[in-house]
């Protein structure tokens, strides 16, 4: 089995700031990684597959990298809306998830 | 455009059976390729993968509860129907059905069922 191990647990962002998000594979899922955004009492909605891909209708300001074991998530400029947990996937090995990373605003 | 349901009951009893449905609309179950999963949220943590099934009915589950889990659809219905048994309150999550996009990440999610397990 495959685990994902993502970090921070929580950021405390400013609007307009760039964000960060970690992913780590416990072994090399290659480039089989999607991140979703889950915000309060809504289900997940698919920001980024193959490991940079955007997926449609997602803004411009989200963008993934990585590949092997290491993947990251950036929001170049954050937004009010951005609000939410965000949880790295890998679909290489069956799927699982990370443990999420929740963004708040300052 | 693509649209799944949960549906089943809220509250079970420990021990008890849970069968949940997954309504779909927008593809078929028939179409090759195509497959439908489960996934759960336990309230306030990460989400976990259960099981999930192709248009061909061929099955797979997450090793750590596949003794308890069965998994099958109806074409005919536009149903994905997920079955677990031996209940117990650590299953009380918020259970998800998922369509698996072409390259096997979950790009269309329904809006969830929260089922809490007591006595």
């Amino acid at each position: 089995e495959t685990f994902m191990t993502q970090s921070p647990a929580t950021l405390s962002v400013s609007p307009g700031e760039r964000v960060t998000l970690s992913c780590r594979a416990s072994q090399s899922v290659d480039k089989h990684v999607a991140w979703y955004q889950q915000r309060l009492g809504q289900p997940p909605r698919v920001l980024i597959y193959g490991a940079s891909k955007r997926a449609t209708g997602v803004p411009a300001r989200f963008s993934g990298s990585g590949s092997g074991t290491d993947f990251t998530l950036t929001i170049s400029s954050l937004q009010s809306e951005d609000s939410a947990v965000y949880y790295c996937q890998q679909y290489i090995d069956w799927w699982t998830f990370g443990q999420g990373t929740k963004v708040e605003i300052k | 455009q693509i649209t799944l349901s949960e549906s089943g009951p809220s509250l079970v009893r420990p021990t008890q059976t849970l069968t949940l449905t997954c309504s779909i609309s927008g593809f078929s179950l028939s179409t090759y390729q195509v497959a439908v999963g489960w996934i759960r949220q336990p309230p306030g943590k990460a989400l976990e993968w259960l099981a999930l099934i192709y248009w061909n009915d061929e099955e797979h589950y997450s090793p750590s509860l596949k003794r308890r889990l069965t998994i099958t659809r109806d074409a005919s219905k536009n149903q994905v129907v997920l079955t677990m048994r031996n209940m117990d309150p650590l299953d009380t999550a918020t259970y998800y059905c998922g369509h698996k996009g072409d390259e096997s990440y979950f790009d269309y999610w329904g809006q969830g069922l929260l089922v809490t397990v007591t006595s």
